[in-house]
């Protein structure tokens, strides 16, 4: 099925450690954002890249890398969480148009302790 | 600085006609949007408009003016599966999507 998936759908994480939330899309879409949503605040962007080899930092960039080695994957490491990081992570794809809709992951639900 | 706000949280009644408002204040404009978003669930696309007026879609319109920085979301025939979040975002100039935190739509037989 065509779309955008992301693993793994939850996790519980010790703080410290490092974590790595995998997205891969296959509708050959230029953009990939990675998103966090958190109660009572607008989904907020953690990192984004427009094309394959490019990345750029989104709102709230602090403990967050990403790399985007080619189109389809869109990988997000916490090097070292801790518990403010704890949240829903939304990864989403587009064509980069601008004008045309984004496509989102199914999210990951991770709590840092 | 920018700024999304739309109401937290709305109750209606299955098979009447519910507006959720949207007002943004965004550095450049390249469009709103609306996303809905059941609970658990990812945002899934709704409408998207650039240019001032309504864009209707079966049970679903969406309204922009942009002159006043304003859009709402009409919602006809309410159905029980409606109950949702509804989330507006604006595109800004360097066309990256402004979230507002989404408004709760609770939906009552």
């Amino acid at each position: 099925i065509a779309g955008i998936t992301q693993a793994p759908t939850s996790q519980i994480l010790a703080a410290g450690r490092r974590m790595t939330l995998r997205c891969t899309q296959d509708m050959r879409h230029n953009a990939m954002y990675w998103y966090r949503q958190d109660l009572g605040l607008g989904l907020r962007l953690i990192h984004y890249s427009n094309t394959a080899g490019t990345t750029g930092k989104g709102e709230v960039p602090d403990g967050y890398s990403v790399s985007r080695a080619n189109t389809d994957d869109f990988p997000l490491t916490l090097a070292s969480a801790v518990p403010s990081q704890t949240s829903v992570y939304f990864c989403a794809s587009s064509t980069g148009d601008g004008n045309t809709e984004a496509f989102f992951g199914q999210g990951t639900r991770l709590t840092v302790v | 600085g920018q700024n999304i706000d739309q109401p937290t949280e709305m109750t209606a009644t299955e098979g009447a006609i519910v507006q959720i408002n949207c007002t943004y204040q965004t550095s450049g404009f390249n469009g709103l949007f609306w996303y809905q978003q059941h609970a658990g669930e990812a945002p899934t696309f709704l409408s998207y408009n650039v240019l001032d007026g309504l864009e209707e879609k079966g049970r679903f319109s969406s309204f922009l003016s942009r002159s006043k920085g304003y859009s709402y979301l009409l919602l006809k025939e309410l159905q029980m599966k409606d109950s949702a979040s509804y989330l507006c975002a604006s595109l800004d100039s360097n066309y990256q999507l402004i979230w507002g935190a989404g408004t709760k739509l609770i939906i009552k037989p």
